[in-house]
């Protein structure tokens, strides 16, 4: 079973650039996640989809971070401008459903996009 | 809010020892607790999990006990292999109030290096 796929794996721009990452999840997973993992830290929560609709985006900075999910499948997670405090590895996860009784249901993750703003 | 705590490392042991992380957690209510390992250049994969009180997740020598008394989640292993060197993340899920899904909760990471 193909895992989750992340592209680029690696980009560097400079600040105030955009940029934009694309996740392709683990076919017939409902819900997709985008993770920004700060060197250093734990990944941290940007947003939570479930198939095509947003469940929970608190944490993303909308002033500059977007995020979608067509057809329910792929997703895009652009940053528009970019900050100097925005390098990070941008992780994408999926999971066969997020709901209820989903108790320790798991997420897997892909490799993840190592962003550097320069 | 929901917090993870993890011992800082790095952590450096010699081939065949003894492997502790400690992990304790805050949480509002009755979280799923998980160990991720981190392989260089590789994602976030689930170690273990455990889903009640005085659980005890296994899987590839690797045991961690849920302690609802203590909120802990301590990683062990009997005999680290240089193999397992990588960064080991603790984690819980819990479904936030008003919002309809679970999600993760990290703490920092430790980083283990085991020597040959």
């Amino acid at each position: 079973e193909a895992g989750v796929a992340q592209s680029p794996r690696y980009k560097i721009i400079e600040k105030r650039q955009s940029v934009a990452f694309w996740c392709n999840p683990i076919s017939g997973h409902a819900t997709l996640y985008w993770y920004q993992q700060i060197l250093g830290q734990g990944p941290k929560l940007l947003i939570q989809f479930q198939n095509n609709g947003v469940v929970d985006d608190s944490q993303l900075p909308k002033d500059r971070f977007s995020a979608e999910r067509l057809k329910g499948v792929d997703s895009t997670l652009k940053i528009q401008p970019a900050k100097l405090e925005d390098s990070a590895v941008y992780l994408c996860a999926s999971s066969l459903e997020a709901t209820s009784g989903s108790d320790g249901n798991e997420q897997f993750f892909g490799p993840g996009t190592r962003l550097t703003v320069l | 809010g929901d917090s993870v705590t993890q011992m800082e490392g790095p952590v450096t042991l010699s081939e065949e020892a003894f492997l502790t992380i400690n992990c304790t957690y805050t949480a509002t209510g009755y979280p799923s607790l998980f160990w991720y390992v981190q392989y260089p250049g590789e994602g976030l994969q689930l170690l273990l999990k455990a889903t009640k009180a005085d659980d005890k997740g296994s899987n590839k020598g690797f045991e961690a006990t849920y302690r609802k008394e203590t909120t802990s989640f301590h990683l062990e292993k009997g005999s680290v292999q240089v193999s397992d060197s990588a960064v080991y993340f603790c984690a819980l899920s819990e479904r936030p109030p008003l919002r309809s899904a679970r999600q993760l909760t990290f703490g920092s990471g430790t980083q283990l290096t085991v020597l040959p």
